[in-house]
């Protein structure tokens, strides 16, 4: 059982959107920043989002992320069949002083 | 280009011990907290230990610890898990990862090595 909670997946049709949310409490979302990793089928994970809402260099911004008291939201434009991927969210958990990650939610691109 | 490059993973008996290493290149090593995250087998991210950018702070799973040890080596650019006692549930593939600080974000993965805890 993760300490953040995702759904277990999601999908959508090619150039809709899709939203990811992920679930936590005070002590790690509410009072710390969130980021978002991809992981495409058979590869290690990659950054996606940091600081709640920031895209590293490379990361189109088709990708953006958001973060209301102890949630965050992860949204992808435009999808693609390429965006078909495991995503993941984490943060620091002030309380366990431990890094958390949501339990992953997979999407598809029908 | 910032590179980690995993290595150590291989086939070990539970209760057997294994030494995992992280080279990392292109960035100042010294200067950035570094991680440990695992992936058990078709399942999702499970964070393992940090270390702070000088070694002075480090932080464990509660499922590893006691039985890992996070280290590096400034000298060689080499992040390290020393991992004893090790259980069938060890098994998976081991990320080393790098971070700002201590509770940031992981900015750069390795390719991962795949520890297999086996009798």
């Amino acid at each position: 059982q993760s300490v953040l909670t995702q759904p277990p997946s999601v999908s959508a049709a090619p150039g809709q959107k899709v939203t990811v949310s992920c679930f936590g409490s005070s002590s790690n979302i509410g009072n710390n920043f969130v980021s978002w990793y991809q992981q495409l089928p058979g590869t290690a994970p990659k950054l996606l989002i940091y600081d709640n809402n920031k895209r590293p260099s490379g990361i189109p911004d088709r990708f953006s992320g958001s973060k209301s008291g102890t949630s965050a939201t992860l949204g992808i434009t435009g999808l693609q069949t390429g965006d078909e991927a495991d995503y993941y969210c984490g943060t620091w958990d002030s309380s366990l002083s431990v890094v958390v990650f949501g339990g992953g939610t997979k999407l598809t691109v029908l | 280009q910032v590179q980690l490059v995993e290595s150590g993973g291989g086939v070990v008996q539970p209760g057997g011990s294994l030494r995992l290493s992280c080279a990392g290149s292109g960035f100042p090593f010294n200067n950035y907290a570094m991680h440990w995250v695992r992936q058990a087998p078709g399942k999702g991210l499970e964070w393992v230990a940090v270390i702070s950018y000088d070694g002075g702070n480090k932080y464990y799973a509660d499922s590893v610890k006691g039985r890992f040890t996070i280290s590096r080596d400034p000298s060689k650019n080499t992040l390290s898990l020393q991992m004893n006692s090790l259980r069938t549930e060890d098994t998976g593939v081991y990320y080393c990862a790098r971070d700002v600080v201590v509770s940031s974000y992981l900015d750069y993965w390795g390719q991962g090595t795949l520890v297999t805890v086996s009798s």
